[in-house]
């Protein structure tokens, strides 16, 4: 079963910031926080993980709470391109891991 | 960036025939990669984990020898459906650890047995 929660589906503006939440409340100690999307039929692409640390790439920030109970992810300027199902994983990394996804996010946006 | 490689990317096959999906690491080693199935309107449901050299780790529910997995080198994973019926058809995409960029995953393959 997936550790973690999210709305099923929420939208915003092209050039808005879209901030997509997650709860995982079970996360233990060792394990990171994942961001992936998956745009239609096509393969997952990573996005950006973290442990507890907030964190920033070129596609978007991460940020976790101090608790580690829950996260969001932001697109700092959302493009039609980034119309997606988001899926906010919780894993551990190294030989023990493997990603198991929940129902993820559908975010959807708008011109 | 890590880049996996998936081969085909469509396939229609008949009903009772096999079908053999590639996925490779294409600049970095996998000593591990995943195989997962998506139906329509569905998420990734995890299938296998494929371990280089030794037999894969089905999960619960999933028919090892239905799905033969075959990870023979450190690049290539190939995952064949057996005796194929119309109930497997789905998206099949594999996935590959690659480090500093977390997983990297196939663009998948859409099978359609007919």
């Amino acid at each position: 079963d997936a550790k973690t929660t999210q709305p099923t589906s929420m939208d915003c503006a092209e050039g808005r910031a879209a901030n997509l939440p997650c709860n995982h409340s079970t996360i233990s100690g060792n394990e990171y926080v994942y961001w992936y999307r998956q745009i239609h039929s096509q393969g997952p692409q990573y996005i950006i993980h973290g442990l507890k640390n907030n964190e920033t790439n070129e596609m978007a920030s991460l940020i976790i709470t101090e608790d580690r109970k829950s996260s969001t992810l932001i697109l700092p300027h959302a493009t039609l391109r980034d119309t997606a199902v988001y899926y906010c994983i919780v894993d551990l990394t190294g030989a023990n891991s493997k990603l198991t996804f929940g129902k993820g996010i559908t975010l959807s946006v708008r011109p | 960036g890590a880049v996996v490689s998936q081969h085909p990317s469509w396939v229609i096959c008949k009903s009772g025939t096999s079908v053999k999906i590639e996925c490779r690491s294409l600049d970095f080693q996998a000593t591990t990669m995943f195989w997962y199935r998506q139906f329509p309107k569905q998420s990734l449901m995890l299938m296998a984990t494929s371990n280089e050299g030794s037999k894969a780790t089905y999960e619960q529910g999933v028919e090892k020898d239905k799905f033969l997995i075959n990870h023979a080198s450190l690049t290539l994973s190939t995952l064949t459906v057996t005796s194929a019926h119309p109930e497997d058809s789905s998206f099949y995409i594999c996935s590959a650890s690659s480090g500093r960029y977390g997983y990297t995953f196939g663009s998948g393959t859409r099978l359609t047995v007919v």
